[in-house]
């Protein structure tokens, strides 16, 4: 089945640049979708469709891909944007279908 | 505005059935798929299945197939997950999660605030 791969963690200071990434194999070919988990709430969709923006997102939040990498990128990083963050592919041949990334903490310093 | 409200917490005997329900409103309810997900304690997101509320088909991770069942009740706006046969590792919150779209592939735009299934004997 499909895989994707995250870093555990990663730290930043506030102000700086966030860059999480998330590996697959040719996940160039596919469409991302990012998430933040904040402590004991739901999901949020920050990022769709490997660049686009939900209503209401900061544009601090972007993404881009490559061909085996993905990268959720947070501008000017803020002390509320320390959570959990997830990508997310569908992938019709997986036997899961949808497939998560095993998620990143961002402890913003 | 858009919404999904979730049915409470439960606690359930290993070999039970738990049904797990999911109220949306705000939106049109057979314009979007509804997805479900899971999250152990402490680990990450994983997926269950997705039903179309339009036509009540449903399709599951090959993991949960067998063990879980997805249904709709399309005059009150509602999805519900049946998950049998429980063991321990099925302690989770589980999600339920609105697409963007009806079909495959769009993004979960809109979640549900989670309910917490804990089996114990």
């Amino acid at each position: 089945s499909y895989v994707l791969t995250q870093p555990p963690s990663m730290s930043v200071a506030p102000g700086q640049t966030a860059r999480i990434t998330c590996g697959g194999d040719v996940i160039g070919s596919k469409s991302v979708h990012w998430y933040q988990q904040k402590p004991g709430q739901a999901p949020v969709l920050v990022v769709y469709d490997d660049v686009k923006r939900p209503s209401g997102i900061p544009e601090r939040f972007s993404g881009s891909t490559s061909r085996n990498t993905a990268t959720l990128i947070i501008n000017r990083v803020e002390l509320g944007d320390e959570a959990d963050y997830y990508c997310q592919v569908w992938d019709s041949e997986s036997d899961h279908l949808w497939v998560f990334g095993g998620g990143t903490k961002l402890t913003v310093l | 505005q858009v919404q999904l409200v979730q049915s409470g917490a439960e606690v359930k005997k290993p070999g039970a059935s738990v049904k797990v329900s999911c109220k949306a409103s705000g939106y049109t309810f057979t314009g979007h798929s509804m997805h479900w997900v899971r999250q152990a304690p402490g680990q990450g997101l994983e997926w269950i299945g997705w039903i179309n509320p339009n036509s009540g088909g449903a399709d599951y991770a090959q993991k949960f197939q067998g063990r879980v069942t997805l249904t709709r009740d399309t005059s009150i706006s509602t999805v519900y997950m049946e998950l049998s046969r429980l063991r321990s590792d099925d302690t989770a919150v589980y999600y339920c999660a609105k697409s963007q779209g009806q079909w495959n592939g769009h993004a979960f735009d809109i979640w549900g605030q989670g309910a917490l299934v804990t089996v114990s004997s």
